[in-house]
C-alpha cells in the first residue's frame, strides 16, 4: 500500500520570503514521487519529480524539492515567493512496481503582497 | 489547452438525468485515467485505461460507465446520479510502457459537476 500525507492544509508567506510545502510518504518498495500545482478552475499542472539520483530536484517556476528517504519526505520548496505562486499544491506517490498515483490531501499556499 | 481536453467544463443534471463526460488528449500517451476530486480529499482515483483495456475500477457505483473507445478518447457515462457525486471530474493521461516507468500523468482542466 503507498499513501501520502501533507499536514499542512494551508501555507501562508510573504512574497520574496521562502516557500515551503511539506509532504511525507508511505510505499512498500522504492518511490517515484511528484508534485502538482492547481490554479483555480483548472486541472492540475505537473511541477517535478523524483526518480533516482540527486536528492534535490529543480522543477518549474522556480520550484525545487528535496527527497529524504531517512524522513520519508519530500518537500517542496521555493527560495523567493511569489503572489502568482498561490495554488492549490499537490504531492503524490507511486510505487515503481505499480502505475497508480497516489495523491495528498492537497496544501493551499497563500503569498501575500 | 491542447495536451487533455475535457468537455464539458460545467454540468448540472437532475438525479434521474443520463448524460456523459467526454476526455481526449492529444500527447500520444497509451494510457489513461479519471479521477473525482472533492473538497479536502485526495484525489480518488476511479478508472484506469492501459492500451485500451480497462485495469482499475476502484469500487466506482456502477451509475459512473467508462468507455474507452481509442487511445486518445475516454468517456464517462453518467446516470441516477446522487447530490454526493457532486464533484469535480478530471481526466489525466500518461505513457506506460511497464510498471517501472516514471512518467508523470497530464491533467485535463476538469468538469465541474453538479447533481440536483
Amino acid at each position: 500500500a503507498q499513501s501520502v500525507a501533507q499536514p499542512e492544509d494551508q501555507v501562508n508567506v510573504a512574497e520574496g520570503n521562502p516557500l515551503t510545502v511539506k509532504c511525507t510518504y508511505s510505499v512498500s518498495g522504492n518511490p517515484y514521487l511528484f508534485w502538482y500545482v492547481q490554479y483555480p478552475n483548472r486541472g492540475l499542472q505537473f511541477l517535478l519529480k523524483y526518480i533516482t539520483g540527486d536528492n534535490l530536484v529543480k522543477g518549474s517556476y522556480g520550484f525545487e524539492a528535496e527527497f529524504n528517504k531517512s524522513q520519508t519526505s519530500f518537500h517542496l520548496k521555493k527560495p523567493s515567493a511569489l503572489v502568482s505562486d498561490s495554488a492549490l499544491y499537490f504531492c503524490a506517490v507511486r510505487d515503481i512496481d505499480d502505475y497508480k498515483l497516489s495523491f495528498g490531501a492537497g496544501t493551499t499556499v497563500t503569498v501575500r503582497a | 489547452e491542447t495536451g487533455v481536453t475535457q468537455t464539458p467544463r460545467h454540468l448540472v443534471m437532475g438525479m434521474t438525468n443520463k448524460k456523459s463526460l467526454k476526455c481526449e488528449q492529444h500527447l500520444g500517451h497509451n494510457a489513461m485515467y479519471w479521477y473525482k476530486q472533492s473538497a479536502k480529499k485526495p484525489l480518488e482515483l476511479m478508472f484506469v485505461y492501459s492500451l485500451e483495456e480497462r485495469v482499475e475500477n476502484n469500487s466506482v457505483p456502477s451509475r459512473f460507465s467508462p468507455e474507452c473507445p481509442n487511445s486518445s478518447h475516454l468517456f464517462l457515462h453518467l446516470h441516477t446520479l446522487q447530490p454526493e457525486d457532486s464533484a469535480l471530474y478530471l481526466c489525466a493521461s500518461s505513457q506506460v510502457k511497464g510498471t517501472g516507468d516514471p512518467y508523470e500523468q497530464y491533467f485535463g482542466p476538469g468538469t465541474r459537476l453538479t447533481v440536483t
